[in-house]
């Protein structure tokens, strides 16, 4: 099955700083990579996602980028504001199953 | 957008009792929902693969027999906890794909907690 690694574990910096998040995952079927943003006691927020048909996804500050032969994905986050602090976490799923295996989270903080 | 709703928000029970917590879709069918735990700290974890009119698959480890799976409806799913112990207490939610097939959505989350 698929298995999703997530490093850091943790990431501090300071207020307009950029933050890089890495996963990587095993199942070569694999091809829906969403990322989350998840508060204490609250459900996950979609945040951005990708295809596996795309190399590269941006939305404003967020952007995501995929490496399908290294089976590597990144959230890279610019110009980061104390409200960016949470946990995220990077999932990987084939479609057609539907069930997100999650990577184990990076709790981010974000400094003023 | 589509909507998952989840409840009860939060539960307190006693140890040796049954505690239920149900996950509806809104807006659309679900033939398929997920349920996952979430112990303080850690990542998601799938417990099973909740089946709109047959029986759920249960992940390795997650006992089918503790954690009693129904999805009687197309929009209703329910996750029975039978004879709750105090490391049961976790953070359980579920999830469910609209109709488009593009997103998943998730549940707000249910808080259990066995003294």
């Amino acid at each position: 099955g698929e298995n999703v690694e997530q490093h850091p574990s943790t990431l501090s910096v300071q207020e307009g700083d950029s933050a890089v998040i890495k996963c990587t995952y095993s199942d070569s079927a694999s091809n829906y990579f969403p990322w989350y943003k998840q508060e204490l006691g609250k459900r996950p927020q979609l945040i951005i996602d990708i295809r596996s048909n795309v190399g590269e996804k941006k939305d404003q500050r967020i952007a995501v980028t995929l490496n399908k032969t290294a089976k590597h994905f990144s959230l890279h986050i610019t110009e980061t504001q104390p409200e960016d602090s949470a946990v995220y976490f990077c999932a990987a799923t084939h479609t057609g199953f539907q069930k997100l295996v999650f990577g184990t989270g990076t709790r981010l903080l974000v400094s003023p | 957008g589509a909507v998952v709703s989840q409840h009860p928000s939060w539960v307190i029970c006693k140890s040796g009792t049954s505690v239920k917590i149900e996950c509806r879709s809104l807006d659309f069918q679900a033939t398929t929902m997920f349920w996952y735990r979430q112990f303080p700290k850690q990542s998601l974890m799938l417990m099973a693969t909740s089946n709109e009119g047959s029986k759920a698959t249960y992940e390795q480890g997650v006992e089918k027999d503790k954690f009693l799976i129904n999805h009687a409806s197309l929009t209703l799913s329910t996750l029975t906890v039978t004879s709750a112990h105090p490391e049961d207490s976790s953070f359980y939610i579920c999830s469910a794909m609209d109709s488009s097939g593009n997103t998943i959505y998730f549940g707000e989350g249910s808080w259990l907690t066995v003294v």
